[in-house]
């Protein structure tokens, strides 16, 4: 199974401060259709996850621009532009590059 | 708008069964791939099986191989995730999941194995 590693695990941002969290795939994400098969997702306190970014810097219908994702092969990023109060929660990035499918262990993201 | 609707809170005993529903609209149940993941209290998020609606065909991940089945009944676009012998530990928010398409989750359906 394709281990997925999360860094950091927890982060504390200031409301219109930037914030980063690193994914790191055992394998590499990139499928022969040259597609690679990273996703971000964010689970707000008390909701199912939503999906924020799809294929490692798609961004899904809705998703405001201040959240992108970067990266290739096994390293990726999701970068917040500028914090809001709204985007607390947990962050999980997420392969589907084969079966089974795996999460990474989370970002739990708090404002200062 | 697409939707997945999830049945209620089930609570049952270590040993026994259960068997939660998935009912689909605003799509073509038929055309997306269904997904079953979940989420013991405080942890993260563990694949469990997906089914092919159009098909049947399912596939399961290897720790709940022999304990989970995957269903669907397309006339009324609604999928079931069946998980017996259940432990303590099976004790978690169960979601149904379309990865790909309208990217929607379940609200999920809490169950509860305790004696």
């Amino acid at each position: 199974d394709i281990v997925m590693t999360q860094t950091p695990l927890s982060l504390s941002v200031t409301p219109g401060q930037p914030a980063s969290i690193s994914c790191k795939s055992s394998q590499s994400l990139l499928h022969s259709d040259g597609k690679t098969y990273l996703y971000w997702y964010l689970q707000k306190p008390g909701q199912s996850p939503q999906v924020l970014i799809y294929e490692v810097s798609n961004r899904f219908s809705g998703v405001p621009d201040r959240f992108s994702g970067s990266g290739s092969g096994t390293d990726f990023k999701l970068n917040l532009s500028r914090v809001e109060a709204e985007d607390v929660g947990v962050y999980y990035c997420m392969h589907s590059i084969e079966l089974p499918i795996t999460f990474g262990q989370g970002t739990k993201l708090e404002i200062k | 708008q697409v939707q997945l609707v999830q049945s209620g809170a089930e609570v049952k005993k270590p040993g026994a069964s259960v068997k939660v529903s998935c009912k689909a609209s605003g799509y073509t149940f038929s055309v997306y791939y269904l997904h079953w993941v979940r989420q013991a209290p405080g942890e993260g998020l563990e694949w469990m099986g997906r089914i092919i609606p159009a098909s049947g065909d399912t596939l399961y991940a290897q720790r709940f191989q022999g304990r989970v089945t995957l269903t669907r009944d397309t006339s009324i676009s609604t999928a079931y995730m069946e998980l017996t012998t259940l432990r303590s530990d099976d004790t978690a928010l169960y979601y149904c999941v379309l990865m790909t398409g309208p990217r929607t989750w379940g609200q999920g359906t809490l169950v509860t194995v305790s004696s």
